[in-house]
């Protein structure tokens, strides 16, 4: 089946680094996402990565791409509270039409004073 | 440059009654999308749209219809509204070579 797993919550110290982690399904997916949604609002999309890289910065973020274990992970240096969000992770499956992303169940990422 | 705009935000009906959310985006994006989110489900496709009249099935199409008039547009009915069907929707609409995704900011839907 198609299903692009996450774990369920990360609570981190203000300033500290996060690590959200999600391992996804289908190894030929061509770009892989990061999205944010706050509460009460809608996904907005953070990062993504083409298949051919190992690893995105931008800023305070940091996306790592294992092929090969099909796991992708995003990192978010000196972590404010205003990252406190749920986190999807997202793919294209390749049999997909119409760009149809397949999403993670979402990370949510409590920042602590 | 507004993206993607849902109206309404806010809605309930009461059990059998109809509706329309009706999106909309400015970025001449060719792919749409209606999602719901529910707890503990995450996200799931109703249906989509990869262009100027034409709609396909997504993961969960039952009790829902949609229509793309134009290129902008997107819209989503239900015809005779369920408790089941209580939950957030969100559009979306993407770039075709890259999938980037831009999602509205959410219709939030009580059926009682």
């Amino acid at each position: 089946g198609e299903d692009v797993e996450q774990s369920l919550f990360l609570s981190v110290r203000e300033g500290d680094s996060s690590v959200i982690n999600c391992t996804y399904t289908d190894s030929s997916s061509t770009y892989l996402y990061w999205y944010k949604q706050e509460p009460g609002a809608g996904l907005q999309l953070l990062t993504y990565i083409f298949s051919n890289m190992d690893m995105k910065q931008d800023q305070r973020l940091t996306v790592l791409l294992n092929k090969k274990d099909k796991h992708l992970s995003l990192r978010i240096a000196d972590t404010q509270t205003g990252d406190s969000a749920i986190y999807f992770c997202a793919e294209i499956p390749t049999q997909a039409a119409g760009n149809k992303l397949t999403f993670g169940g979402g990370t949510r990422v409590l920042v602590k004073p | 440059n507004a993206g993607v705009t849902q109206t309404p935000k806010f809605r309930v009906l009461k059990t059998g009654q109809s509706m329309t959310l009706l999106c909309a985006q400015d970025m001449n994006h060719e792919y749409m999308y209606w999602y719901r989110q529910d707890p503990g489900m995450g996200l799931r496709l109703i249906h989509y749209s990869v262009g100027e009249g034409t709609t396909a099935k997504g993961e969960v199409p039952d009790g829902y219809n949609v229509s793309r008039l134009k290129k902008q547009n997107f819209l989503l009915g239900l015809e005779s509204a369920a408790p089941s069907q209580t939950s957030v929707y969100f559009c979306a609409s993407s770039y075709v070579r890259t999938g980037e995704a831009f999602f509205g900011q959410g219709t939030r839907l009580t059926v009682v």
